[in-house]
């Protein structure tokens, strides 16, 4: 059992280039999240996914996509990346009410 | 909306002794959860303990256990025997029960706890 994997684990990326982070879980959770942590800081909420083909804005949203065709993916867009998207990112999922189970995170940096 | 506060940026603590970090809360809501989460420096979050609003007894887990006092709106967590494996970034975090939307975590900003040997 697997858990939550992310893809790649480091990045290194040049201003306005895009990318595509992968994330994975095999526990057939419905709901799944993507946050950023930023230096020193907490983790804040980019998107979130109910269920596949549902997907919603969460806290900091703005610079990024999110797709959601199976349960078990939940794919995060960078458009024109810039150097404030330099953080590091965590992928998670849930049951409805249950605890969330985190990825290994992503650690993106723009230059 | 919801937030939440750690007043201690770093915190240290003898191995063996026991430490305390303190987490407040703001929130309207009767039903909620809270949640404390390790980080070590591989990044990875880990689930400590849990406590569910509507429970008056304090959550422990093996060396971990909660001081949960909800009319003051505090979660502290306590940490017994420290060990050199505890030393990490802490976050508190809070969870509405509300069943629809989001149900995100709100974290507090951190506290990096130093075990010295």
């Amino acid at each position: 059992n697997a858990g939550v994997t992310q893809t790649p684990k480091f990045r290194i990326l040049k201003i306005g280039q895009s990318m595509t982070l992968q994330c994975t879980q095999d526990m057939n959770h419905n709901y799944m999240y993507w946050y950023r942590q930023d230096p020193g800081m907490g983790l804040k909420l980019i998107y979130y996914s109910v269920g596949a083909g549902i997907t919603d804005k969460g806290e900091v949203p703005n610079g990024y996509n999110v797709s959601r065709s199976t349960t078990e993916d939940f794919p995060l867009r960078l458009e024109l990346a810039a150097p404030s998207q330099t953080s590091v990112y965590f992928c998670a999922s849930s049951r409805p009410t249950d605890t969330q189970y985190f990825g290994p995170g992503t650690r993106l940096t723009v230059l | 909306a919801q937030t939440v506060t750690q007043s201690q940026p770093e915190m240290s603590v003898q191995e063996a002794e026991t430490v305390t970090l303190s987490c407040t809360y703001d929130t309207s809501e009767s039903d909620y959860y809270l949640f404390w989460y390790k980080q070590p420096p591989s990044r990875q979050m880990i689930l400590v303990i849990r406590q569910e609003a509507y429970k008056q007894q304090n959550a422990t887990e093996n060396r971990f256990s909660v001081n949960f006092q909800k009319a003051a709106k505090s979660f502290s967590l306590k940490i017994s025997d420290s060990q050199l494996g505890d030393a990490a970034m802490y976050f508190c975090a809070y969870r509405s029960d509300w069943v629809q939307g989001a149900q995100k975590l709100v974290f507090g900003q951190g506290t990096r706890l130093t075990i010295n040997p």
